[in-house]
Order: structure tokens, then C-alpha cells, then sequence
């Protein structure tokens, strides 16, 4: 199985700053024959079931707010919130979906200080 | 609008069984590759098994192979785990998801549902 590695476990970030999240993939996850990283993001609020983000490492899902922004390839990956919002206190995961089993880093915990 | 609703969810003895059933809303069921995902209370996320789209395909985390197999019934729009042995280990909440594109073994998960709670306990 790819282990995912995300950091950090958590931050505290003031509200209109910019929070960044790590995520590392324990082997490649780009596709050659398309171009394409097997990468996503997903947002997990409080009682909530997760909702993806981020697909395809950098195509922000519909409805999904233009503040939030992924980047990277390969192995190394970023989820980049430009402006914190208070709605966005939450725990967020990535995941890689190019090898079975589809499997999740260990989340980062977003909170506001 | 896409909607998934879990249910099955009880308390259970260690070695029970359990049965979850997933109703699937607004979206064409048979066309789409569908997961299970658990999560324990305060945790992380934890893959557990797929059926692809026409179930000629299964797949089953490690820690749950032999004891629990994932079904569909395409003309009731249903997911279906079948969970056996069960232990302490496999308390968790319990999520039917949706993964996209269509006929598609890789793809990410774009629709979740609420989920369902699964206790193990004597």
C-alpha cells in the first residue's frame, strides 16, 4: 500500500491568513499516460462526513471556494488556504487514488488562533 | 442532487455479524465504482473495500479480508457490507461513497454519506 504522509498533524492559523498542508506520497502517483497526479483533497468539518476538495492534485471541485488551492507533483503535495476563513476550521486529508487501496494521509487539524 | 443514505448500524457482540445497506439518490448507481470507508470516532479515515460498477470486481482492505464482502444490487440502487468475525478492531463510523468518473476503477470519491455507526462490544 502508498503510505500518505501529511504535515503538519495540526495548525493554528489567524483568520485572513494562509494555511499550507503537506501531504508526501511513499511512491510516485503521477500517470505518465496522461499527465495526471492520482491526488486529492478533502475537508472533514466537526460531525461532518468528508467532501472533496481537490482532484487530480490541482482541480478545485465544483462549488469548492477559489481560496482553497492545490499544488505539486509526484510525490510531494500541497493544499493551500489563501485566507482563512472560520468556516474552514476543520481536519483535512489526502488521499492517493492511483494504486488500490486508495489510501488517506493522517489529517491535519485547521484551527483558527 | 447526489445523495447517499447508510443504515445497519447497531451495537454488536465480538463474532457477530452485521449487515449495511447504502440507498443511493440522484445519480445513474450503475455506472459508478462505490467504496466503503470507516472511520473510528476522532481518527482517521480508513479504506475498506470497492465494487466496481457492473461487480465484476471486488477489493477488501487487509485487516477485513474474509470477514466482510461488499454486494450492489444495480436495479435497487443499493451497496451492501456484509460484515462478519466481527471485533472490537471494527468499531467505527461506516461510509458508503461514491467515487467518479464512471466505469472508472481510479478515480476520487466525490460523494459520501452521513454515515453509520458499527459498535463491537460485549
Amino acid at each position: 500500500d502508498i503510505v500518505m504522509t501529511q504535515s503538519p498533524d495540526s495548525l493554528a492559523v489567524s483568520l485572513g491568513e494562509r494555511a499550507t498542508i503537506n501531504c508526501k506520497s511513499g511512491q510516485s502517483v503521477f500517470d505518465s499516460s496522461n499527465n495526471k497526479n492520482y491526488l486529492a483533497w478533502y475537508q472533514q468539518r466537526p460531525g461532518q462526513p468528508p467532501k472533496l476538495l481537490i482532484f487530480w492534485a490541482s482541480t478545485r471541485e465544483s462549488g469548492v471556494p477559489d481560496r482553497f488551492s492545490g499544488s505539486g507533483s509526484g510525490t510531494d503535495f500541497t493544499l493551500t488556504i489563501s485566507s482563512l476563513q472560520a468556516e474552514d476550521v476543520a481536519v483535512y486529508y489526502c488521499q492517493q487514488y492511483d494504486t488500490s487501496p486508495g489510501t488517506f494521509g493522517q489529517g491535519t487539524k485547521v484551527e483558527i488562533k | 442532487e447526489v445523495h447517499l443514505v447508510e443504515s445497519g448500524g447497531a451495537v454488536v457482540q465480538p463474532g457477530g455479524s452485521l449487515r449495511l445497506s447504502c440507498a443511493a439518490f440522484e445519480f445513474t448507481f450503475e455506472d459508478f465504482t462505490m467504496h466503503w470507508v470507516r472511520q473510528v470516532p476522532g481518527k482517521g479515515l480508513e479504506w475498506v473495500s470497492l465494487i466496481t460498477w457492473d461487480a465484476t470486481t471486488t477489493d477488501y482492505a487487509d485487516a477485513v479480508k474474509g470477514r466482510f464482502t461488499i454486494s450492489r444490487d444495480n436495479t435497487k440502487n443499493s451497496l451492501y457490507l456484509q460484515m462478519n468475525s466481527l471485533t472490537t478492531e471494527d468499531t467505527a463510523f461506516y461510509y458508503c461513497v461514491k467515487m467518479t468518473p464512471p466505469w472508472s476503477k481510479r478515480g476520487p470519491f466525490d460523494y459520501w454519506g452521513p454515515g453509520t455507526l458499527v459498535t463491537v462490544s460485549s
